[in-house]
């Protein structure tokens, strides 16, 4: 199975931040990887597919970059709305993984 | 608006069976693939399962954790897939949602397996 380290687990930031949460796959991925957002009620949003491209309605303050096995997700300046829970999976082979998890804490 | 939602949860002793559903509505049913992906109490998610459509033979596909215990079918007339969980475990203790394709999620049922 293809191990995703994602880092930090946590990160205090404030209003207005950029910040970059990365992730790190055990083998080279292709560029096969997804960002997902999980508020505190456990509603589960999709981000970002294949590395870089933007889900239909989530505002452009994200972005998403990397390749090979090194990825990471950019959220420009940092909106109310952003502290929350974020993952990113793989789907280059089965089982699709996911990395552990970063909690965006407002500081 | 797609819509999908998780029903079946609880709080089951381990060596019990539980079947969870997942009703959706707002896409094509039929021809999606849906998978069923869990959160432990520690908050890692893990996949679980897989069902592909009808044009593939509606092949099935499991996480080593759970195969041979877990089955995942569905049922296009009601738009629905299942998960029938079966010789359950206290680590199989989770909120379990149902997706299609990691594009729309459910908001999750819990399932606690505790003697």
């Amino acid at each position: 199975d293809i191990q995703m380290t994602q880092t930090p687990s946590s990160m205090p930031a404030s209003l207005g931040e950029r910040v970059t949460i990365s992730c790190r796959a055990s083998q080279g991925i292709s560029n096969y990887l997804n960002w997902y957002q999980q508020k505190p009620d456990g509603t589960i949003k999709p981000l970002i597919y294949y590395t870089s491209n933007l889900q239909s309605g989530v505002p452009s303050r994200f972005s998403g970059s990397g390749s090979g096995t090194d990825y990471s997700l950019t959220i420009s300046s940092l909106e109310p709305e952003d502290f929350a829970m974020y993952y990113c999976q793989q789907y280059d082979s089965s089982p699709l993984t996911f990395g552990s998890g970063t909690k965006l804490e407002i500081k | 608006e797609v819509q999908l939602v998780e029903t079946g949860g609880g709080l089951v002793q381990p060596g019990k069976s539980l079947k969870l559903t997942c009703a959706t509505s707002g896409f094509t049913f039929s021809n999606a693939w849906m998978h069923w992906v869990r959160q432990s109490p520690e908050k890692q998610l893990e996949w679980v399962a897989q069902i592909k459509a009808k044009s593939n033979n509606y092949a099935t596909y499991y996480a080593e954790s759970v195969k041979g215990r877990f089955t995942i079918s569905r049922d296009d007339s009601k738009s629905s897939v299942y998960l029938q969980m079966n010789s359950l475990k206290e680590e199989d203790t989770a909120i379990y949602y149902c997706t299609w394709e990691g594009d729309y999620w459910g908001q999750g049922v819990m399932v606690t397996v505790s003697s």
